[in-house]
């Protein structure tokens, strides 16, 4: 089945403590990014690769990093969380970079920093 | 600057009973504009995607209509099944790997 998983589905942390979200997609997309969902605005830009090692800064990168070494997988990661980044994530995954005509979603990571 | 605002925030409906849902954007020079639908608990999922004032595009009860401005999600008869949150997201004209969200409608149709 084709599609974009996410792991975990639910991650509590506490301040400081690194972790990493990964993100892997099956069908072969050059283009995948990273959002973050919270209640009243929307899905925000975190990140985005449009393909293997070329990765560039969407609208909220503060915190966070990516490596784009497989063209699968789109790790995100916090090395040092916190309260704020407590939210919703989405990891979604193109076909072209070049044409972007919709993006295919992850199920979403729940991240709660205490 | 909020450049997609969707309206209203909620929306509750009798099945049947059919509604739009807007979808205001301000960047100029539109390159796409897309509806997405999104279940709780779960991801949003792609219906349509508008480049051009005027185009129309339709899926089951759903239809989707765009102007210079604006973009309406159009739902005739619904059912409860057609409850969700939709999405609607515009492609930045200067950088097409870059989105913009709105915050979304959540749908709600009692029957």
């Amino acid at each position: 089945e084709a599609q974009v998983t996410q792991n975990p589905r639910y991650l509590i942390t506490v301040t400081g403590k690194k972790l990493t979200v990964t993100c892997s997609q099956n069908m072969n997309h050059e283009y995948m990014s990273w959002y973050r969902q919270d209640p009243g605005l929307g899905l925000r830009q975190i990140y985005y690769s449009m393909n293997v090692e070329v990765t560039d800064k969407g609208d909220v990168p503060e915190g966070y990093k990516v490596s784009r070494k497989e063209k699968r997988n789109f790790p995100l990661i916090l090395e040092s969380p916190s309260p704020n980044q407590t939210s919703l994530y989405f990891c979604a995954s193109s076909p072209s970079a070049t044409t972007n005509e919709k993006l295919f979603f992850g199920s979403g990571t729940q991240l709660s920093v205490l | 600057e909020d450049q997609v605002t969707q309206s209203p925030e909620a929306l509750r409906l009798q099945e049947g009973e059919s509604s739009s849902l807007n979808c205001s954007y301000t960047v100029s020079g539109l390159r796409g504009l897309f509806w997405y639908r999104q279940d709780p608990g779960k991801g949003p999922e792609f219906l349509f995607t508008l480049y051009s004032a005027g185009e129309e595009k339709e899926k089951e009860r759903l239809k989707a209509t765009l102007t210079k401005k604006e973009s309406f999600l159009h739902i005739t008869a619904p059912k409860p099944e057609d409850s969700a949150t939709y999405l609607c997201a515009v492609q930045s004209p200067y950088n097409f790997n870059k989105f913009y969200f709105g915050s979304g409608t959540k749908l709600n149709v009692k029957p």
